[in-house]
């Protein structure tokens, strides 16, 4: 069954870098995933699709400070230079045997 | 750029049918996937279904005995039939544009959702 797990919170102070991780069920570390973010009362906005060889795309828009990483099963999101409108739910997703996943979404907290 | 409005009722009585529709502006509906994606309050997101312009569609086994996804090209509207709702319904409802890249589908971007509350 394909999964996605994620942590359910983090938190970094202003200024600094965090890593969110986002992990496939096994069987499907070769999927690629995408990234979305949550800012409180605010529909998602895409972020970005990360791919197995941890290549990234990002969409339109997205800052410099947000990029995307993998390592085996794993999918990852670093914010780096912090600022306080990253607080946020981030979601991962995947596709997959004909159904769209989502993690359970990652709360962070900029301290 | 394109944006997308859902909008229908925002209270729908248990049993009942909750219909929903989602405006694209700002560019046409042909050529891409359509999706209606919920989040009960406090909870993660749900996929519910998506469909492709020129008819053809994909719903959420856990969902698909009870909902239809319909598109309108003429109006640049697609929009979403849920029936028998129970309280556990009760959600912000989000409609996207898919992208697929022949590995992965995607939602981008996002409507702003609406709350439908299933209540007496």
């Amino acid at each position: 069954q394909l999964v996605l797990t994620q942590s359910p919170s983090a938190s970094a102070s202003l200024g600094a870098s965090v890593k969110l991780t986002c992990t496939l069920s096994s069987g499907h570390s070769s999927y690629a995933i995408a990234w979305h973010q949550q800012q409180t009362e605010n529909g998602p906005r895409y972020l970005m699709k990360v791919n197995s060889d941890g290549s990234h795309i990002k969409g339109d828009g997205i800052p410099d400070r947000f990029s995307g990483s993998s390592s085996g099963a794993e999918r990852y999101l670093t914010i780096s230079s912090l600022q306080s409108e990253d607080e946020a739910d981030y979601y991962c997703q995947t596709w997959g045997t004909g159904i769209h996943v989502f993690g359970g979404g990652t709360k962070l907290t900029v301290l | 750029q394109v944006q997308l409005q859902e909008s229908g009722p925002g209270l729908v009585k248990p049993s009942e049918t909750l219909s929903l529709t989602c405006t694209v502006s700002g560019g046409s509906i042909s050529s891409y996937y359509w999706s209606w994606i919920r989040q009960p309050p406090g909870k993660g997101l749900e996929w519910i279904a998506h469909i492709y312009y020129t008819g053809s569609t994909n719903y959420n086994p856990s969902l698909k005995s009870r909902v239809t996804i319909s598109v309108d090209t003429s109006k640049n509207q697609f929009s979403l039939r849920l029936t028998s709702v129970t309280a556990a319904d009760t959600a912000v409802y989000y409609c996207a544009r898919r992208h697929y890249d022949g590995k992965l589908g995607w939602f981008d971007p996002w409507g702003q959702g609406t709350l439908v509350t299933v209540s007496s």
